[in-house]
């Protein structure tokens, strides 16, 4: 079995401070782990994702993420936060070797930019 | 071509009716997915196409049927379709099933 926990239904940043979102997962063997955006009306975007290699993954418009083990976790992250980063993010998890095409999300965290 | 097109944008449709949905990508990838979405709330899968043939059915109700014509092109027919299943679906492909989807923009459905 997968799961994908979002803790945090809604993160609030100041615009230029750092963004952190919250992301924890569990399978039965290794993960292939992902982040999605969604603005309003319209289809996920794929931010990045991990598979193997290097801990920490950079991908579109400034966004990293560090895959952690341990703590089973993948918190998105961005240095400094604009105020278009707002929109819904979704974590996503697969695992590796079996349920091949099925992906488990997370509830999605809404994250809102203030100037 | 570098993204996946679904048509319509916007559909609403009665309870008698019969549409279908329309999904296109030329990347060649041979994984194609259905999804279906509430709002604020994360993608269900209904369906995943691999090679063009139907890997996975979740369950979903036999009013929703799937077809896979060639590797480019998804569709999904609807009949007889109940209000609780207006939704954002959408449709995502990648290059094989492990891999990385993308995702459409959707189709708004409203049954009434």
């Amino acid at each position: 079995a997968q799961s994908v926990a979002q803790p945090e239904d809604q993160v609030n940043v100041a615009e230029g401070n750092p963004l952190t979102v919250k992301c924890t997962y569990s399978v039965s063997g290794n993960p292939y782990l992902f982040w999605y955006v969604q603005y309003p009306n319209r289809g996920l975007q794929f931010l990045l994702k991990y598979i193997t290699g290097d801990n920490l993954v950079k991908g579109s418009y400034g966004f990293e993420a560090e895959f952690n083990k341990s703590q089973t976790s993948f918190h998105l992250k961005k240095p400094s936060a604009l105020v278009s980063d707002s929109a819904l993010y979704f974590c996503a998890v697969r695992d590796m070797y079996t349920n091949a095409g099925k992906s488990t999300f997370g509830d999605g965290t809404t994250l809102t930019v203030k100037p | 071509d570098t993204e996946v097109t679904q048509t319509p944008k916007h559909l609403v449709m009665g309870m008698t009716n019969k549409k279908s949905l329309k999904c296109e990508q030329h990347m060649g990838h041979r994984a194609m997915y259905w999804y279906k979405q509430k709002a604020k709330k994360p993608p269900e899968l209904m369906f995943v196409y691999s090679y063009e043939k139907l890997s996975i059915n979740e369950s979903v109700p036999s009013r929703f049927s799937p077809e896979c014509p060639n590797s480019s092109l998804l569709n999904l027919h609807l009949h007889a379709l109940q209000p609780e299943d207006s939704a954002l679906y959408l449709c995502a492909s990648s290059v094989g099933p492990q891999e990385t989807q993308y995702f459409g923009p959707g189709t708004r459905l409203l049954v009434l």
